[in-house]
């Protein structure tokens, strides 16, 4: 079946260390996103790529960052800069054509900051 | 004021009851609508599109109001698994991209 991984599901920083969270997709989409969701809160995007190699930043892209070398693959790291880096976060993808119908969520990286 | 605005509940409901949710939007360029479920410590999962002439799905209704701008969620014969926080989501595009979220707005069903 087609669909959206995420790994790994829950990863502890300590304070000042880079991480990195996986996202990885064979659904074919050519879009992907980072969003992050804090308790009660909606999501927010960090970061989105609606083709290989290239990227945008989203609304809080500061402290993170993204690459996107191949189609199926989108890594997110949180970087020391990211000063309240604990969060639940979400690697969606989507087609990128008139008529999309949403997005396609991964499980989630829930990370804590020890 | 927010660019997406739901009333975050929670609405406390019996099983069998009807319950209707709004989402209000500021941006009226935007094209594309959705409704999403999202359980307790899980990833959203999308319910459905929101059309101008209304869609149903079964127990569920979506609506759009362009003039109003705001979408409506209308859930009948209400079941206990029912229950979970449900996202709007807006987007100024037919094609994809960049989105905005709802704060949710969270249901719960009881016997």
């Amino acid at each position: 079946d087609g669909g959206i991984t995420q790994s790994p599901k829950y990863l502890f920083r300590k304070e000042g260390q880079n991480v990195t969270l996986s996202c990885e997709q064979n659904l074919n989409h050519d879009a992907m996103y980072w969003y992050r969701q804090d308790p009660g809160q909606g999501l927010r995007l960090i970061y989105y790529s609606q083709i290989v190699n290239d990227f945008q930043k989203g609304d809080i892209a500061e402290g993170y960052s993204v690459s996107r070398e191949k189609k199926e693959s989108f890594p997110l790291t949180v970087t020391s800069a990211q000063k309240n880096p604990t969060a639940f976060y979400l690697c969606a993808s989507s087609i990128v054509r008139q008529g999309w119908n949403g997005y396609t969520f991964g499980s989630g990286t829930r990370l804590t900051v020890v | 004021r927010k660019e997406v605005e739901q009333d975050p509940g929670p609405f406390n409901v019996p099983e069998g009851a009807t319950v209707a949710f709004n989402c209000t939007y500021s941006n009226s360029a935007s094209q594309s609508f959705f409704w999403y479920r999202q359980d307790c410590r899980k990833e959203p999962k999308l319910l459905m599109s929101v059309y101008s002439s209304g869609n149903e799905d079964g127990r569920f209704t979506a609506q759009l109001n362009r003039a109003s701008q705001y979408i409506s969620l209308l859930i009948r014969d209400s079941k206990l698994s029912d229950s979970a926080t449900y996202l709007c989501v807006v987007n100024p595009h037919t094609n994809a991209g960049k989105s905005t979220f709802g704060d949710g707005t969270t249901l719960t069903v009881k016997p």
